[in-house]
């Protein structure tokens, strides 16, 4: 499948554990977030959004942290499974309808 | 639904040549927005459209790039004439209504140019 980048943050994970991505937004003013999975060979999918007057939102085994005052994002993953092996990206909107700004991604690598 | 839909998958081409890589919004979208991946940029927004107008090309790298959405539910994206560093996954996603926080992706096109 297409290599999304071989130089991207890694992150290895044991099969069951929790595991945690980071993202570092840029601009303060955005108000609008999503993560966003690549499998090998697809395109991104949507994994769950947050707008800047939450802190905190909860999808089916995954959560998503906003921290405005460090402009940090974070996806927990419970209970890792195989599947979850993927690229992962965290993408921003500035305000309105302005296009979404993606992240460069975090490899996420689960070892069964 | 059968989701966007992207041709050519993977495209093989020599510098100099013409590419045209096809988006087939999902059924009911009239917004294709283009995106560019490579290791070195990540994910870039070239272009997208709503209601068969582009609404934002500022991501088009230059003049060899343009794209069209001729009717509802048929985008192209066209380089011509191609260069090496063209080299790229290319994506389509598709909105119902241009909103850029819904965007549902296509599988991509994989374009090797040498």
């Amino acid at each position: 499948g297409e290599s999304v980048g071989l130089h991207l943050p890694t992150l290895s994970v044991q099969e069951g554990d929790n595991s945690i991505i980071n993202c570092a937004y840029s601009n303060s003013a955005s108000d609008y977030f999503i993560w966003y999975k690549q499998e090998s060979g697809k395109g991104p999918q949507f994994i769950i959004d947050i707008r800047s007057n939450m802190d905190k939102r909860q999808g089916q085994r995954v959560t998503v942290l906003l921290n405005k005052t460090v402009k940090h994002l974070s996806l927990q993953i419970a209970a890792t499974q195989p599947g979850d092996s993927a690229v992962y990206f965290c993408a921003e909107i500035f305000s309105g309808n302005t296009p979404l700004v993606f992240g460069k991604g975090t490899r996420l690598s689960v070892i069964a | 639904d059968a989701g966007v839909i992207q041709s050519p998958r993977h495209e093989v081409t020599e510098m100099g040549q013409e590419v045209t890589l096809r988006c087939k919004p999902i059924s009911g979208h009239n917004s294709p927005f283009w995106y560019r991946q490579t290791m070195m940029r990540g994910l870039e927004l070239l272009i997208y459209f709503n209601n068969n107008v582009p609404i934002d090309d500022s991501g088009m790298p230059e003049d060899r790039f343009s794209a069209k959405m001729p009717n509802a539910s048929f985008s192209t994206l066209k380089i011509q004439p191609s260069e090496p560093r063209d080299s790229a996954v290319y994506f389509c996603a598709s909105s119902l209504d241009g909103s850029t926080d819904t965007q549902y992706f296509g599988p991509g096109t994989r374009l090797t140019v040498l």
